[in-house]
């Protein structure tokens, strides 16, 4: 079975840019959740969707922003970005959401912004 | 959200047994215990989890102490493969439902030496 998929695995931008990243998780899970790593903060949650549905959603700005499509495939966006978005940005997914179940995750997208 | 206290580091010999010490006294009822380990470059990995008996896999063991406020995560026989940041997570119920929400602490870096 293929792993989590995150694409592209490198990106760079320039303050003020809008970006969209990309999850394609394990066949058969329809939870996914998106977490932001810097080595200031450490791993954050972002934001978890099942079914197309966000159920639950970090304390992050309103420039984060994420969906689910009908296949599970996740994309999340950062509008207007700052430098502070600098970050390794972690797709994971999970058959649900039970909290007794295992998250998967993907090598992440390391997004630089100059 | 139910706070997690590790060590920030820890060293072991190749080959020995290895014991990361995790607290959690404000632990709930309903909260499961997860640990994962992050490579360098690479995603977080789940390792093992556990609610209130001692459990084992092919990973590692996970010690959890009778009143359920720490738990230890045990290598039996640490390889320098196992050089990692460890995090030790709690997983609860919010609201009406589950959550896949991850609250990741500072961790637990473990240095193997050969």
């Amino acid at each position: 079975k293929a792993g989590v998929t995150q694409t592209p695995r490198y990106l760079i931008k320039t303050r003020g840019q809008q970006v969209t990243l990309s999850c394609s998780p394990i066949s058969g899970h329809r939870s996914v959740s998106w977490y932001q790593q810097t080595p200031g903060q450490g791993l954050q949650f972002l934001f978890e969707y099942f079914s197309e549905t966000q159920r639950n959603k970090g304390n992050f700005p309103g420039r984060f922003s994420g969906r689910q499509f009908s296949n599970s495939r996740s994309e999340m966006n950062v509008s207007t970005l700052e430098l502070g978005d600098s970050a390794l940005y972690l797709c994971a997914s999970s058959p649900g959401f039970a909290t007794n179940e295992k998250l998967f995750f993907g090598s992440g997208t390391q997004l630089s912004v100059l | 959200d139910a706070k997690t206290t590790q060590p920030n580091s820890m060293e072991s010999n190749e080959e020995e047994p290895v014991h990361l010490p995790c607290n959690h006294s404000t632990i709930s009822g309903t909260d499961y215990i997860h640990w994962y380990r992050q490579l360098p470059s690479q995603g977080p990995e789940y390792v093992i989890h556990g609610l209130t008996s001692n459990v084992n896999n092919r990973m590692a063991s996970l010690a959890i102490a009778e009143d359920r406020k720490s738990s230890t995560l045990i290598l039996h026989r640490a390889t320098l493969r196992d050089a990692a940041v460890y995090y030790c997570i709690l997983r609860h119920r919010e609201g009406s439902g589950n959550t896949g929400k991850l609250i990741f602490g500072q961790g637990t870096t473990l240095q193997v030496k050969p």
